[in-house]
């Protein structure tokens, strides 16, 4: 099966700074990457997806970016804001629609 | 939450007891989806359901069984509750014909087994 690993487990940075999260999937038929935002109690949030005919996509103060030679995505956030602070997944989508996750990135934004 | 409601929220049982699990939407999405969060693992897929009576395993699927008799519903029953499913729950609804569709997670339901 698909194997998604996730780095760093934890980040801490200042308000305004950027922060980077990165991601590497084993199955090169994967074509779907979704990154979530998940706050304290509550689902999964959808923020930004990325499929394999393109190479980067923005809303906003978020980005992802993905290299499907090297098989690695990432998150990139903007201007940070308190209000970003959460854990945040990523995934990987191998066949019918399945999604194999990342372990989570903990970003804590300091005013 | 994308007119997904998860009931219970929170539920403590005892080893051994039959467990369910309720997932309801109102999307009338396709494709439902159960997963575990455990520290460490992130989000596992359990089952999934593309239609009605149509289901199929996940990645941990031992020791559990889902039921859709309905595009609404998606239950997930834990026939013989063990403290190793102590874990919280999430269903997710997706409106794909086929691959590459953005999943929408509920709120979550919080078992614990004793």
């Amino acid at each position: 099966g698909e194997n998604v690993e996730q780095h760093p487990s934890t980040l801490s940075v200042q308000e305004g700074d950027s922060a980077v999260i990165k991601c590497t999937y084993s199955d090169s038929a994967s074509n779907y990457f979704p990154w979530y935002k998940q706050e304290l109690g509550k689902g999964p949030q959808l923020i930004i997806d990325i499929r394999s005919n393109v190479g980067e996509k923005k809303d906003q103060r978020i980005a992802v970016t993905l290299n499907k030679t090297a098989k690695h995505f990432s998150l990139h956030i903007t201007e940070t804001q308190p209000e970003d602070s959460a854990v945040y997944f990523c995934a990987a989508e191998i066949g019918a629609n399945n999604l194999f996750f990342g372990t989570g990135t903990r970003l804590t934004v300091i005013p | 939450d994308a007119g997904i409601t998860q009931s219970p929220r929170h539920k403590v049982t005892e080893t051994g007891t039959p467990v369910t699990l309720r997932c309801h939407q109102t999307e009338n999405h396709r494709y439902m989806y159960w997963y575990r969060q455990d520290p460490g693992h992130g989000l596992r897929l359990i089952h999934y359901s593309y239609g009605v009576k149509d289901t199929d395993k996940g990645e941990v699927s031992d020791g559990y069984s889902v039921s859709r008799s309905k595009t609404e519903d998606f239950l997930l029953t834990l026939e013989s509750a063990t403290s190793s499913q102590t874990s919280v729950y999430f269903c997710a609804i997706s409106p794909g014909q086929g691959v590459s569709y953005e999943q929408y997670f509920g709120p979550g339901t919080r078992l614990t087994v004793t």
